[in-house]
């Protein structure tokens, strides 16, 4: 089965500074990729996906990630975080047709 | 719509105690997932149903754990007997559909045991 590993588990950043999050993934075939995001007290939101195509992912808050086979990585970047982007981040692969596995997530705190 | 509903938002018990979770799906969905979270092991699957019947159960811990799907806007996650390493965050996410990222979690319910 598919699975995914997260080695950053809490990353302190200032305001304006780049962002980048680590996410690999076990070989398996075809690839889907997922970012989720969880705001402090609130539900995991899907981020952005990969499914196939352009390797290089946008989605919603600025937010990108970038799929490369040959690192087998699909790590998540922003150019400059805000205050708001404090937040805990998932990355995830389907395992099969109905399962997720999730990686165990990084904790980003953005100083003001 | 309002969402994945979850019941207690929080809970607080003693060990030895029957805890049940209770979670109510987005309307029309006919696919539901329990997660739970933790810091040591992250998210992780518990049980999932496809119209309301059990598919893969391989992620329930043991047998203190059990979950029933009665009806399609209904489900419950209880633990009986709970014990302190139960504490966590209980995720119930509910899905329309074959694709995978259209998954909608509700806001959990925090655990503790003590």
């Amino acid at each position: 089965a598919q699975s995914v590993s997260q080695h950053n588990h809490h990353v302190i950043l200032s305001e304006a500074a780049s962002l980048e999050l680590g996410c690999n993934y076990s070989y398996g075939g075809t690839v889907n990729l997922f970012w989720y995001v969880q705001y402090p007290g609130q539900h995991l939101q899907l981020l952005l996906k990969y499914f196939s195509g352009d390797p290089l992912v946008k989605g919603i808050k600025g937010f990108e990630a970038e799929f490369i086979k040959s690192k087998f990585s699909f790590n998540l970047r922003k150019p400059s975080v805000q205050w708001s982007d404090t937040a805990e981040y998932f990355c995830a692969v389907p395992t099969g047709a109905n399962n997720l596995f999730f990686g165990t997530g990084t904790r980003l705190t953005v100083i003001p | 719509d309002a969402g994945v509903i979850q019941s207690p938002r929080h809970e607080v018990t003693e060990m030895g105690q029957e805890v049940t979770l209770r979670c109510k799906p987005i309307s029309g969905h006919n696919s539901l997932f329990w997660y739970r979270q933790t810091m040591m092991r992250g998210l992780e699957l518990l049980i999932y149903f496809n119209n309301n019947v059990p598919i893969d159960d391989s992620g329930m811990p043991e047998d203190r754990f059990s979950a029933k799907m009665p009806n399609a806007s209904f489900s419950t996650l209880k633990i009986q007997p709970s014990e302190p390493r139960d504490s966590a965050v209980y995720f119930c996410a509910s899905r329309s559909g074959r694709r995978i990222d259209t998954q909608y979690f509700g806001p959990g319910t925090r655990l503790t045991v003590l």
